[in-house]
């Protein structure tokens, strides 16, 4: 079976420093790879996907990037954090198929920028 | 701007009541689903409704759709404490999906 893993749980950064947040996929090949972002009390807003190794798309401008350096590894990164960027980070991934409509999440990472 | 925006935002329940959830959307759509959160987890996606469908079931949950008033419903049927979570309704393919701001639903022992 599919399991998707996304850590840390919880991060406190000071403003200025660097993030990486890791994702991985289990038991699935070629996956579709999403990042999402909710503020507290709120829908998800999309951040980035990549549809295979080193493919990514930029839904919103920002201070964050996003890398797939393996075919179920995405990672989330900044080079310097801003306070706006505190919020809960998703992983997400879909099967690549055309009728793949279903996101997987993972547990999430609760980011706060101090 | 939003496609699917969930009424109403909070609902409180007794444990044994039904829970319904309405979805209300902007554009047509191919299909729409229904997801579920825990508090600080990650989202569980609970049931998908095509456009040519009506009604769909799943165990204790029944979900409407209705394409010509562009709206959906999620009815969780003898609510229980563990359904205590907040409820995404979802529109558009996977690379796409836009999710509304959600519905607490707090069902109380």
């Amino acid at each position: 079976s599919q399991t998707i893993h996304q850590w840390p749980a919880t991060l406190v950064q000071p403003v200025g420093s660097p993030l990486s947040l890791e994702c991985t996929v289990e038991g699935t090949s070629n996956p579709n790879l999403y990042w999402y972002r909710q503020a507290a009390g709120r829908g998800l807003q999309l951040l980035f996907y990549s549809v295979g190794i080193g493919q990514i798309s930029s839904e919103v401008p920002q201070n964050l990037s996003a890398s797939r350096p393996q075919d179920r590894q995405f990672i989330l990164s900044s080079k310097k954090l801003l306070l706006s960027d505190s919020g809960f980070y998703l992983c997400a991934w879909s099967g690549s198929g055309l009728l793949n409509e279903k996101l997987f999440f993972g547990s999430g990472t609760q980011l706060s920028v101090l | 701007s939003q496609q699917g925006e969930e009424d109403p935002q909070a609902l409180s329940i007794q444990e044994g009541e039904n829970a319904t959830m309405n979805c209300s959307y902007k554009t047509s759509i191919n299909n729409l689903q229904w997801y579920r959160q825990n508090s600080g987890r990650g989202l569980v996606h609970l049931i998908l409704i095509r456009s040519n469908e009506r009604e769909k079931h799943s165990g204790r949950l029944r979900v409407t759709l209705d394409t010509s008033k562009k709206s959906s419903s999620l009815l969780i049927t003898a609510s229980r404490a563990a359904d205590t979570a907040s409820y995404f309704c979802a529109t558009g393919s996977a690379r796409q999906l836009t999710f509304g701001s959600g519905t607490q639903l707090t069902v109380l022992p």
